[in-house]
């Protein structure tokens, strides 16, 4: 079974340019969760997505949003990116939410020069 | 003070050791998990907990749930453990909650 896959796993980006950074997550699993890991502090929720709703966000700015699409696939998107945007994008998976586990994909290194 | 706080911060050990990496929290919570961070980044899934301990192979996670602690054991340490440990609660909040990380170095 194949697990949670992000991609790109690396991208670099120019201040001001958009990223679109792309998570699917394992099969017959609904939701999927955002994360940042900016560098030399933990993972910060950024969003979650259930059956295609936008269900919880953090405390980031409206320039991150997101989607999920009707495979459940999920697109996270950063608008007018700047250089501390730089940071370890992390998705993961879940079937439903709460209690269930969570998968965790490889993450995506976004740097922004 | 954080939701989450892990100890210790650092952590270095020969190889053979036995490891013990602690957590606690102070929300209420549904769920632990316990997770492992290589240093490209990714991130895997050890445990997630509700209640007592679990095991996985070299791995051991206990938690008190009245005590509001969790911890983490690594018998035998191995230079292959070397990676960042992170404690994470699942909250009624819908979102998880992460400790800053506790950063394992095993050397032969």
């Amino acid at each position: 079974e194949a697990g949670v896959t992000q991609s790109p796993t690396h991208l670099i980006k120019t201040r001001g340019q958009q990223a679109t950074l792309r998570c699917s997550p394992i099969s017959g699993h609904t939701s999927v969760y955002w994360y940042q890991q900016a560098l030399g502090l933990g993972l910060q929720f950024l969003l979650w997505y259930d059956e295609g709703e936008e269900r919880n966000r953090g405390n980031f700015p409206p320039r991150f949003s997101g989607r999920q699409f009707p495979n459940y696939s999920s697109e996270l998107n950063v608008n007018a990116l700047e250089l501390e945007d730089s940071a370890l994008y992390l998705c993961a998976s879940s079937l439903g939410g709460r209690p269930y586990g969570y998968t965790f994909g490889s993450g995506t290194r976004l740097t922004v020069v | 003070k954080n939701e989450v706080e892990q100890s210790p911060q650092n952590l270095t050990a020969q190889e053979g050791e036995f490891i013990t990496i602690n957590c606690s929290y102070s929300v209420g919570i549904s769920a632990l998990h316990w997770l492992q961070q290589h240093p490209g980044g990714g991130i895997v899934s050890l445990f997630m907990l509700s209640s007592g301990k679990k095991k996985h192979g070299r791995l051991i996670a206990t938690i008190n749930i009245q005590e509001k602690h969790s911890s983490l054991h690594i018998t035998a340490s191995h230079p292959r453990d070397s990676a960042v440990y992170i404690c994470a609660v699942d909250t009624y909040t819908d979102k998880l909650i992460f400790g800053t990380g506790t950063r394992l170095q095993v050397f032969p």
